[in-house]
């Protein structure tokens, strides 16, 4: 059964780095054609794509948001991180990351609230 | 590639059958899913490319389209439904989701 998890913290300060980590269970984040991507979704508003990390370890960033975004993984603790820069109270809403076998986003974590004030 | 949903929100009563469009700024073949949201909860896929019921979805929702256009419509509306529908593609990146329609239960 694939799950996936955020956590991290749930109130940063305004210009502070956000650190989030999605551990992944029942696949490997380097298995051929896997990808792990965060998406955020402010209060009452549509989801919006961030990042992604593929198999291969390959990064793709919305590009608004480029220069503030990281996503790396560490294949051996089977988690995706992601990073983003100088937050801001726009920032704020549910984080989530979610899994990809064929493009289709095919099952999210449950997400975590991130409060930036 | 920008995706506009429409209508914003509806309300239906139980039995109807309702249908929420998509509208593609760009070409996106049948790189298209629909997503259901309920308070509280992460989305979760209903069908993909276009039409394909994703496992464990009821067979009452189906979608349709091609181009730049596409619909998903759900007949027999039942009080579960309450929810909010996104379409989004995955033909390119970044990948986008429409604004979302609210479905509400008269």
């Amino acid at each position: 059964q694939i799950t996936l998890k955020e956590s991290g913290p749930t109130l940063v300060r305004p210009t502070e780095t956000l650190t989030l980590t999605c551990s992944c269970s029942g696949f490997s984040v380097n298995s051929m054609s896997v990808g792990v991507h965060w998406v955020r979704q402010p209060p009452r508003k549509a989801p919006e794509w961030l990042a992604r990390i593929s198999w291969t370890g390959a990064q793709l960033y919305n590009a608004p948001l480029q220069k503030r975004l990281t996503v790396t993984r560490d294949t051996s603790a089977n988690h995706v991180v992601l990073t983003m820069t100088d937050m801001d109270p726009l920032d704020t809403g549910t984080y989530f990351c979610v899994y990809t076998s064929a493009a289709v986003f095919e099952n999210w974590g449950p997400g975590i609230l991130v409060a930036v004030s | 590639i920008q995706l506009t949903q429409s209508p914003s929100s509806l309300s239906a009563s139980m039995g109807d059958t309702v249908t929420i469009t998509c509208r593609s700024s760009q070409g996106i073949l049948i790189a298209v899913a629909w997503l259901q949201q309920k308070p509280g909860k992460p989305p979760t896929p209903l069908l993909y490319d276009v039409s394909k019921l994703e496992r464990g979805v009821p067979s009452r929702f189906s979608g349709s389209g091609s181009g730049t256009v596409f619909t998903l419509t759900i007949s027999r509306l039942q009080p579960e439904d309450l929810a909010t529908y996104y379409c989004q593609q995955y033909n390119s990146f970044p990948r986008t989701f429409g604004q979302g329609t609210k479905v509400e239960i008269k």
